[in-house]
């Protein structure tokens, strides 16, 4: 099966910082990978995937994230924080299950703390 | 465009009782997807309809039961609730099998206490 792991808990940056949220990924073929955000109390939503193509993702809001197939990284980033970034942050991966139908793995999550 | 709406918001059981979430999913989309995320935690997979039919299961008991009606639409049922199954029920639709990538769109959720 296919697995993310986000190894940090949490990450706190200052504001106007540039911003890295990590996951790793474990995946048989190519893999899909997304981010997904998610304020409190509220649903999650996406900010950004890759599929196939270019390395370095753009998405929603400012992020975009850089695939590397050799360390099996994706990685979210942004060029300067923003306290309204702070929130929780999931890496996911599509994982194909039975009968050919496709479910969606996320990771433990990582709260972005931005810093004002 | 109506998005992804879950009901209720929020409702409170006792251990034992059984409960109903619905979910209507974003227009156009016909796959839907059940997640649990418990407090501080991911969310897990619970199963997914497609065309009515269940089409995979993550790793919940039986207690847990779905259904998907002709318009797309989604119950998830919980039987003999326990303590463990408080948590934030999510919803996801996404776009029909033969073109989806994996985005899901999410609704608000239904936050489950159970006392």
């Amino acid at each position: 099966a296919q697995s993310v792991a986000q190894p940090e808990d949490q990450v706190n940056v200052a504001e106007g910082n540039p911003l890295t949220v990590k996951c790793t990924y474990s995946v048989s073929g190519n893999p899909y990978l997304f981010w997904y955000v998610q304020y409190p109390n509220r649903g999650l939503q996406f900010l950004l995937k890759y599929i196939t193509g270019d390395n370095l993702v753009k998405g929603s809001y400012g992020f975009e994230a850089e695939f590397n197939k050799s360390q099996t990284s994706f990685h979210l980033k942004k060029p300067s924080a923003l306290v309204s970034d702070s929130a929780l942050y999931f890496c996911a991966v599509r994982d194909k299950g039975s009968g050919g139908y496709q479910k969606v793995t996320f990771g433990t999550g990582t709260k972005l703390q931005v810093i004002p | 465009d109506a998005g992804v709406t879950q009901s209720p918001t929020h409702l409170i059981k006792t251990r034992g009782q059984q409960v109903t979430l619905r979910c209507s999913p974003k227009s156009g989309h016909d796959t839907v997807s059940w997640y649990q995320q418990a407090l501080g935690q991911g969310p897990q997979f619970i199963f997914q309809y497609y065309e009515e039919e269940e089409r995979q299961r993550g790793n919940f008991p039986d207690r847990f039961s779905g259904h998907q009606f002709p318009n797309y639409s989604s119950e998830l049922n919980v039987n003999a609730l326990l303590l463990g199954d408080s948590a934030l029920y999510l919803c996801a639709s996404s776009f029909p099998g033969g073109s989806n990538t994996g985005e899901l769109f999410f609704g608000e959720g239904s936050r489950l206490t159970v006392l």
